[in-house]
């Protein structure tokens, strides 16, 4: 299985500035075929389902603010969050979708500084 | 607008069986693959199971294999998870969510607010 981890475990960031997570998949989710990373990222805040924030390690779905962006390719990710709003408040995981089990990473919770 | 529904969790014995169903509307079913997550109490994202669009290929993850059954009925637009043999490490709350695309390898777009699933004695 593809082992996802994600670093750090939380942070705390003022509001405005930017948070950085990263996340790491024990082999590569790049296919060669396409040249894709098959690699999202997801927002749960407390209470709510998960949603999808990016896709394709750097395709930002519809609708979410472009302060959120990701990138990396292979084996290492990283989501930063550009200047962070009260709104951003929550927690983070990627997950590989390129092999079965489409493994999620730990999670990355974020908080105001 | 997309939703997916969940229901038919609920509070079951260790060794039992419960079947859960996801009603899906505003998109075309059939067109597009479907998964279940689950979420322990207080605990991260586990994937657990997904559904191709229209060869209903399946995939597991490891600690449900052979236990649990995903299934689908496009003329119904309902996803389903049948789960036999529960253990109580089964206990969470069970999300049906809707892929980016009909291939079984793809992020997952629509998520419902799932359904709780307590497996005690």
């Amino acid at each position: 299985d593809v082992v996802m981890t994600q670093s750090p475990d939380s942070l705390a960031v003022s509001l405005g500035e930017r948070a950085t997570i990263n996340c790491k998949s024990s082999q590569s989710v790049l296919y060669s075929s396409n040249n894709k990373n098959y690699l999202a990222w997801y927002q749960q805040k407390p209470g709510q389902p998960p949603k999808v924030l990016i896709y394709w390690a750097s395709t930002r779905e519809s609708g979410v603010p472009d302060r959120f962006s990701g990138s990396g390719s292979g084996t290492d990710f990283t989501l930063t969050i550009s200047s962070l709003q009260a709104e951003d408040v929550a927690v983070y995981y990627c997950q590989q979708y390129y092999t079965s089990p489409f493994t999620f990473g730990p999670g990355t919770k974020v908080d105001i500084k | 607008e997309v939703q997916v529904l969940e229901s038919g969790g609920g509070l079951v014995q260790p060794g039992g069986s419960l079947r859960l169903s996801c009603a899906a509307s505003g998109f075309i079913f059939s067109s597009y693959a479907m998964s279940w997550v689950r979420q322990a109490p207080g605990k991260g994202l586990e994937w657990v199971s997904v559904i191709s669009s229209s060869d209903y290929t399946t995939f597991y993850a490891d600690s449900v294999k052979g236990r649990f059954t995903i299934s689908r009925d496009n003329s119904k637009n309902t996803l389903y998870l049948q789960m036999t043999t529960l253990r109580v490490e089964d206990t969470a709350l069970y999300y049906c969510a809707k892929g980016g695309g009909g291939s079984r390898y793809s992020h997952l777009d629509y998520w419902g607010h799932g359904t709780l699933v307590t497996v005690s004695s």
